[in-house]
């Protein structure tokens, strides 16, 4: 989930196994929400999206569920690959006025995925 | 595809010098976005432009300045390096109306 300081949350899994990877957010009034996921050396990429009108959205192999009663998001990775490796952000829109697409993002988790 | 192209993955720069980066979409998105990325502070937004020659601050502009005088293109300025702005730096763009951004590559900034 959220991290403060210099430290990310890390979770370490057995490939094959199943992944959850958490998420507190702040803005109650928050109606989308997004994860991405940063490769080494790489930029983030979308993974998947859910409104807030929603609880659960399936991709392939992800799962986003959405608890609005206490802020909380969690991203399920079925099966996780070592190419899961990575780091998975939230992100929900900036709450400060017009937003221009802005977003505000979660610290990341570190996802490792040992062969 | 939406395609964020960054002018260097990596780049050595010294103190005062005056570094362009810069960042091309080529998908017509009207929002984009430069963010700098450290270890443990998560992405922080530098600033932001919602059109051509419009721009705005975002929570760590102290230092940068931007450029946008054609859509496509976005470019941050250090006006004068520092030692503190070696970080990575992302690019990144949205469509109007959409909270979706994506992402360039990155720029791996080192200034000795």
């Amino acid at each position: 989930g959220e991290s403060v300081g210099l430290h990310l949350p890390t979770l370490s899994v057995q490939e094959g196994d199943n992944s959850i990877i958490n998420c507190a957010y702040s803005n109650s009034a928050s109606d989308y929400f997004i994860w991405y996921k940063q490769e080494s050396g790489k930029g983030p990429q979308f993974i998947i999206d859910i409104r807030s009108n929603m609880d659960k959205r399936q991709g392939q192999r992800v799962t986003v569920l959405l608890n609005k009663t206490v802020k909380h998001l969690s991203l399920q990775i079925a099966a996780t690959q070592p190419g899961d490796s990575a780091v998975y952000f939230c992100a929900e829109p900036w709450a400060g006025g017009t937003s221009y697409g802005k977003l505000t993002f979660g610290q990341g988790t570190i996802l490792t995925v040992h062969p | 595809d939406v395609k964020v192209t960054q002018s260097s993955r990596y780049l050595v720069k010294r103190t005062g010098e005056k570094v362009f980066l810069e960042c091309v979409q080529d998908m017509d998105h009207e929002n984009m976005f430069w963010y700098r990325q450290d270890p443990g502070l998560g992405l922080r937004l530098i600033y932001f432009s919602y059109d051509v020659k419009m721009k705005e601050k975002g929570d760590i502009p102290e230092g940068y300045s931007v450029s946008r005088e054609k859509k496509e293109r976005f470019s941050l300025i250090l006006e004068s390096a520092s030692t503190n702005q070696t970080s990575m730096y992302l690019c990144a763009t949205t469509r109007g109306g959409s909270y979706e951004q994506y992402f360039g590559p990155g720029t791996r900034l080192t200034v000795t």
